[in-house]
């Protein structure tokens, strides 16, 4: 049992260079997010997807889309990378359909940096 | 105002001694409350979950919840130095219709030998 996991660990983008950054968990969770954290910043939730089929913006969405492939995967794409978004990023899931109030289990983080 | 605050610290305790760590939320209809610790450069773990008024103990860890005040805290008994890492408390707010997630910016602590 992985539970959440990401890939790539690691990436090194340039200025206006695109990417997809996946995440998969293995615990039949409803609920999956991408977080991303910058120093003194905590977690600032990006996107988040209720349950398979919908997803919604949070706190940080622009920049970035977000696609739910099935109930496993959710996936985030830098379209044309910013340094801005030089940062580590985590996906996360939860049981709970509704998101926000259950346990999240997260994913061991890709760190991205953009020259 | 914030919606979920925390001192950013450093927090440093003497080994053997009680860590005492502190969050304030803004929302009054918050019902649950999550301390995440997190180790440099690994992701966050739940270290324990709150939901009622009062204390719960788990361990060297008891997390006190006073929705009155709306604070939420973790003390840590008998500290370890492998205690030492950032701590990140999690509340649920209620934002644009729904429930979300929000993270307080962590305190670090270090516990010295």
């Amino acid at each position: 049992n992985a539970g959440v996991t990401q890939t790539p660990k690691f990436q090194v983008l340039k200025t206006g260079q695109s990417m997809t950054l996946q995440c998969a968990q293995d615990m039949n969770h409803n609920s999956m997010y991408w977080y991303r954290q910058d120093p003194g910043m905590g977690l600032r939730l990006i996107y988040y997807s209720a349950s398979e089929g919908t997803t919604d913006k949070g706190e940080v969405p622009n920049g970035y889309n977000v696609s739910r492939l099935n109930k496993r995967e959710f996936s985030l794409r830098l379209e044309s990378a910013a340094p801005s978004q030089t940062s580590v990023y985590f996906c996360a899931s939860s049981e709970a359909v509704g998101g926000g109030i259950e346990t999240q289990y997260f994913g061991p983080g890709t760190r991205l940096t953009v020259t | 105002q914030k919606e979920v605050e925390q001192n950013s610290g450093p927090l440093s305790v003497p080994e053997g001694a009680i860590a005492s760590l502190n969050c304030t939320y803004s929302d009054r209809g918050s019902q649950s409350f999550f301390w995440y610790r997190q180790y440099s450069g690994k992701s966050p773990e739940l270290i324990m979950s709150i939901y009622s008024n009062g204390d719960k103990e788990d361990g060297r860890f008891t997390a006190q919840l006073n929705k009155a005040s709306q604070y939420v805290s973790l003390l840590i008994r008998d500290s370890q130095p492998s205690d030492s890492a950032t701590y990140l408390c999690a509340v649920n707010i209620l934002i644009q219709g729904a429930q979300k997630l929000v993270f307080g910016q962590g305190t670090r602590l270090t516990i010295n030998p």
